[in-house]
């Protein structure tokens, strides 16, 4: 149990429609960073927020936009999603100041697009 | 282009015996590296880290070694027990400090 919730777990949608994905971060933590893994492969850094503003960003287009709350929750938007979006979306919760041992992933989102 | 790299897909070790998990890495401006474990329908949970100052870091029955010079590191587990089954991931952190690069990890089993 890390603290950190993610919904939904699984979801389907289809090719060019839009996903919301949530993260309740941490309770004291104020940074959330997204990752995304595909099947075979490791967590791929999406982007970060820290006092809900986007604090760093991996190689993903701009289709992939997010939002941090004043609680430090967050939200991951996908636009226009295509098959390869399908994977399981991760949920790191931290503090700024983070070591690996203070680092929480939720348990993630499955999103399958068809 | 991958920055940690984890050849073995996967490993089958005999319960009670040595697993060694291996990562090498390309970016000689990582200093900061973790492993992580991950179990089906689970998000990652950290296992143990090493800082470039060292070249050893022991925790309980994990052990991760750190070669600078090869970019080379590795996770010993002993025992190694039927619950340590799992995927593993090494991770470096960037170099800008702010998230970690991961390999695409190794699925352990260890089998009774």
């Amino acid at each position: 149990e890390t603290g950190v919730t993610q919904s939904p777990t699984h979801l389907i949608k289809t090719r060019g429609q839009q996903v919301t994905l949530r993260c309740s971060s941490q309770s004291g933590h104020n940074t959330v960073s997204w990752y995304q893994q595909a099947l075979g492969q490791g967590p791929q850094f999406i982007f970060q927020y820290y006092r809900e503003e986007e604090n760093g960003r991996g190689n993903f287009p701009p289709r992939f936009s997010g939002l941090q709350f004043p609680n430090y929750s967050s939200e991951l938007n996908v636009n226009a999603l295509e098959l390869d979006d399908s994977a399981l979306y991760l949920c790191a919760s931290s503090t700024k100041d983070r070591v690996g041992n203070t680092i929480y992933f939720g348990e993630g989102s499955w999103l399958t697009v068809v | 282009d991958q920055q940690v790299k984890q050849n073995s897909p996967s490993l089958s070790v005999q319960e009670g015996r040595i697993s060694i998990l291996n990562c090498d890495y390309t970016n000689s401006m990582f200093d900061y590296f973790l492993w992580y474990k991950k179990y089906p329908a689970e998000g990652p949970t950290f296992l143990i880290s090493i800082s470039s100052i060292k070249d050893k870091n022991e925790d309980g029955r994990f052990t991760v070694f750190l070669n600078k010079s090869a970019k080379h590191l590795s996770l010993h587990i002993v025992p190694s027990q039927p619950g340590d089954s799992a995927v593993y991931f090494c991770a470096a952190l960037d170099n800008y400090g702010q998230n970690f690069v991961f390999g695409p990890g190794t699925r352990l089993s260890v089998l009774p």
